[in-house]
């Protein structure tokens, strides 16, 4: 119940394109959904985040999509560029705490 | 945006040896901090939660007696691995949260290898 599926694994895209990236939850509890950023050698950088009362939340080239009857959630990388190749994690906490991490997607953008 | 800083980035130790791990909110007070442990192509798992002036919530499986944690003040956190064995040598990342805030800032990471 306390885990969050992340997929895809891997995901190659071409410049340009849209990065998609999906993760569901269990925990009903659970309300703050953020992804991160990560780079190798290097800690994650919060991206963007939504509350389960939003469905749909857009900052620049990154949107997080949100279905809480379905309890899953998505992040859209518009324009993908070779400059947002890194590992992304989603995660879910409960007011911030006992943040549980999906396991990671390695994105690829190909110029 | 906020900042959390670790040092040092890097530490190889024998092992045996203990090592001690600092992470500093830079621009904000952190009432609650987070340890991360993280092998190579895997995700984030947290070891434990502290807050200022308290002692330190460890996750199931997670050694206290092995992982110290001080949370000396509103800006410091340190990690202390003591009795550092090889299956010890992993990334270790550490987070900060304001008061009322859900946003977690990560530290850069500390690279620790035992010999």
């Amino acid at each position: 119940q306390q885990q969050v599926k992340q997929s895809p694994q891997s995901l190659i895209v071409q410049k340009g394109g849209i990065s998609i990236i999906n993760c569901a939850y269990e925990n009903t509890a659970f309300d703050y959904f953020p992804w991160y950023q990560q780079f190798p050698g290097k800690g994650p950088a919060l991206l963007i985040a939504i509350r389960p009362d939003v469905s749909e939340k857009k900052e620049g080239r990154f949107t997080i999509s949100f279905n809480k009857s379905a309890k899953q959630f998505s992040l859209h990388i518009m324009d993908s560029q070779p400059g947002d190749s890194a590992t992304y994690f989603c995660a879910a906490s409960i007011g911030g705490f006992k943040t549980i991490f999906g396991a990671g997607t390695r994105l690829f953008v190909k110029a | 945006g906020a900042v959390v800083s670790q040092h040092p980035s890097w530490v190889i130790c024998k092992s045996g040896t203990s090592v001690k791990i600092e992470c500093r909110s830079l621009d904000f007070q952190a009432t609650t901090m987070f340890w991360y442990r993280q092998f190579p192509k895997q995700s984030l798992m947290l070891m434990a939660t502290s807050n200022e002036g308290s002692k330190a919530t460890y996750e199931q499986g997670v050694e206290k007696d092995k992982f110290l944690i001080n949370h000396a003040s509103l800006t410091l956190s340190t990690l202390t691995v003591t009795s550092a064995h090889p299956e010890d040598s992993s990334f270790y990342i550490c987070s900060a949260i304001g008061q009322g805030a859900y946003e977690q800032y990560f530290g850069p990471g500390t690279r620790l290898t035992v010999t």
